[in-house]
């Protein structure tokens, strides 16, 4: 079964710094790889994919991906207050069916991000 | 803008009752998702719908039955309610593989 760990947290970052989110996935085969952020009580929202080696730079956010050692990672620069939350890494997989198959995601439990004023 | 709608934020059911919760996705999307989310367990997949009409198990189907007569509409179906159904539901739809969250329902079945 294709797995996805996450560190549990809490993470603790003083504002203004940069927070690291670590995560790594099972299947060597995946190619697809999403950072999520869920708000206590709230849904997940999409924060940025990746599906190359290397860096990917949207804003503060940056994502990070090493398919070689089965890693990808999410970097916060500048890290505010309002970036308090849980971060869910999730990996693509493919389920066949008769006739068929789906494109799904592999869901992480999160990492619990605290920012300290 | 991808908008997912769930039809309540919050439910209290009773045990015993049949318990239908919609999700409405307006992009056209073709596959559609339940989940169920608890402290410590994270996200888990109940069922998936890939078309008008078929649908496929998750990893948690037990107790659970969903259907899609439309393709923007996507149902779960509780038959029976029963307290450790008692949950957070999160319906989603999906353009390739990246998939989109409703606003969730939090379900409490007394």
């Amino acid at each position: 079964q294709k797995e996805v760990e996450q560190n549990s947290g809490p993470l603790s970052v003083p504002e203004g710094a940069i927070a690291s989110l670590n995560c790594t996935y099972s299947d060597r085969g995946s190619q697809s790889f999403f950072w999520y952020r869920q708000y206590s009580g709230k849904s997940p929202e999409l924060i940025m994919f990746i599906y190359s080696n290397g860096d990917k730079e949207d804003g503060r956010f940056t994502a990070q991906l090493n398919k070689a050692s089965q890693y990808v990672s999410l970097l916060i620069r500048d890290s505010q207050p309002s970036d308090s939350a849980t971060y869910l890494c999730a990996v693509n997989t493919r389920t066949t069916y008769s006739g068929g198959g789906a494109d799904g995601l592999t869901f992480g439990k999160g990492t619990h991000l605290i920012i300290q004023p | 803008d991808v908008k997912v709608t769930q039809s309540s934020r919050y439910l209290v059911k009773r045990t015993g009752e049949k318990v239908f919760l919609e999700c409405v996705q307006d992009m056209d999307h073709e596959n559609m998702f339940w989940y169920r989310q608890d402290p410590g367990l994270g996200l888990r997949l109940i069922y998936f719908s890939y078309d008008v009409k078929m649908k496929e198990k998750g990893d948690i189907p037990e107790g659970y039955s969903v259907s899609r007569e439309k393709k923007e509409r996507f149902s779960l179906i509780l038959e029976s309610a029963s307290t450790n159904q008692t949950s957070m539901y999160l319906c989603a739809s999906s353009f390739l593989e990246t998939q989109y969250f409703g606003p969730g329902t939090r379900l409490l079945v007394l």
